[in-house]
């Protein structure tokens, strides 16, 4: 079963700085990868999606994220984060041909200080 | 607003009671799927519908859950004599057929174990 990790749980920043999450998978097949969002009081939320071609992909609100198969990483980016950004930002995982359920991981929460 | 809905947002029981949730899917989504989500954690992936029928479940689900839906519309889920460790955030979501198709979500049903 694949499996997912996040690191550095809890990030604060200031507005306009850069965000980089992180996020690593474990599993040898064809995957597709996640990120979702969750702004404060509102559900689950589509950030971006992966699942083939140019691994550079761009998202809503300025978000990118950067599959690299070699690393079996897909790490999301904000060149320069508004206060609105403040949110729990969850990495998931699905196996294009295996199980049908989405791994996720544990999510970062960011705190975009005014 | 057409996406997923869940009902009730929340839930108090007392330990022992049977408590049921509902999903409404997005229409046209034949598959539906229900997570649940504790503190601090991402949601782990619980069961999956493709229309009526239960294809795949959880080892988390154990005998005391069931789900259901009966006409591949919306779907239930039920928690028998629940327990404290049942507290959580249900999760439901839908997507259209394939495995590796988006999984929308839907707000969420906060259950608390009393």
């Amino acid at each position: 079963a694949q499996s997912v990790s996040q690191h550095n749980h809890h990030v604060i920043l200031s507005e306009a700085a850069s965000l980089e999450l992180g996020c690593n998978y474990s599993y040898g097949g064809t995957v597709n990868l996640f990120w979702y969002v969750q702004y404060p009081g509102q559900h689950l939320q589509l950030l971006l999606k992966y699942f083939s071609g140019d691994p550079l992909v761009k998202g809503i609100k300025g978000f990118e994220a950067e599959f690299i198969k070699s690393k079996f990483s897909f790490n999301l980016r904000k060149p320069s984060v508004q206060w609105s950004d403040t949110a729990e930002y969850f990495c998931a995982v699905i196996s294009y041909y295996g199980n049908n359920r989405l791994a996720f991981g544990k999510g970062n929460q960011v705190v975009v200080i005014p | 607003d057409t996406g997923v809905s869940q009902d009730p947002r929340h839930k108090i029981t007392k330990r022992g009671q049977n408590v049921t949730f509902r999903c409404d899917p997005i229409s046209e989504h034949n598959r539906l799927y229900w997570y649940r989500q504790t503190l601090g954690q991402g949601p782990e992936f619980l069961t999956y519908f493709q229309n009526e029928a239960q294809l795949e479940k959880s080892r988390l689900l154990s005998d005391r859950f069931s789900a259901e839906r009966p006409k591949g519309s919306f779907s239930t889920l039920e928690i028998q004599r629940t327990e404290q460790g049942d507290s959580a955030m249900y999760l439901c979501a839908s997507s259209l057929d394939g495995a590796a198709d988006t999984q929308y979500f839907g707000p969420g049903t906060r259950l608390t174990v009393l």
